[in-house]
């Protein structure tokens, strides 16, 4: 059962800012939320991952509202290379184990 | 960084067949692996998460005798598929993590299964 909405597709321009929505309205307390992506026929791409504060790193930002039901994934300078299906995850606790509750994912188009 | 080796890359089999996929944790000890399988323009579906040493845990609407995990050691977990069927053709996709405190996950390439 997906805990994430996030739109089908997205377009950017090359050198823009690409902003990713995601829902998780029902996202619990100590659930984080995670960010992967994954170009046509690879492995996925871990990007960034919090839980409630904002979170930067090298390759993007994430901004998560103070309810928690919604992020925001910050592609600051997007380039052709990061044209990718963008994932929104939510990490779920399953007995001793953590695992990754896939949404359908964001379809980024970066134009030139 | 963290890297998983997953072989084969792509596999062609006559149905009816096994088919067995490794997936090897190169520079960290994965205390955890988790199998998924994706179907064309379809998001990551777990099957099953194995801990090193013990049984895997299935997806609900896994089958385990068709999809066979083991997790022997730190660094090598393999899925079998016994008996393949065209629709069992997919992409599988192996995903290691360190524990459940560890807040890494990182995939192998992916293994591309086609069953004719």
């Amino acid at each position: 059962d997906a805990k994430t909405t996030q739109p089908p597709s997205m377009d950017c321009a090359e050198g823009r800012a690409a902003n990713l929505p995601c829902n998780h309205s029902t996202i619990s307390g100590n659930e984080y939320v995670y960010w992967y992506r994954q170009i046509h026929s690879q492995g996925p791409q871990y990007i960034i991952h919090g839980l409630k504060n904002n979170e930067t790193n090298e390759m993007a930002s994430l901004i998560i509202t103070e309810d928690r039901k919604s992020s925001t994934l910050i592609l600051p300078h997007a380039t052709l290379r990061d044209t990718a299906v963008y994932y929104c995850i939510v990490r779920v606790r399953a007995g001793n184990n953590r695992k990754l509750i896939w949404g359908l994912g964001t379809s980024l188009a970066v134009n030139p | 960084g963290a890297v998983v080796s997953q072989h084969p890359s792509w596999v062609i089999c006559k149905s009816g067949t096994s088919v067995k996929i490794e997936c090897r944790s190169l520079d960290f000890q994965a205390t955890t692996m988790f199998w998924y399988r994706q179907f064309p323009k379809q998001s990551l579906m777990l099957m099953a998460t194995s801990n090193e040493g013990s049984k895997a845990t299935y997806e609900q609407g896994v089958e385990k005798d068709k999809f066979l995990i083991n997790h022997a050691s730190l660094t090598l977990s393999t899925l079998t598929v016994t008996s393949a069927h065209p629709e069992d053709s997919s992409f599988y996709i192996c995903s290691a993590t360190q524990g459940a405190r560890n807040y890494g996950y990182t995939f192998g390439s992916g293994t591309r299964l086609t069953v004719v």
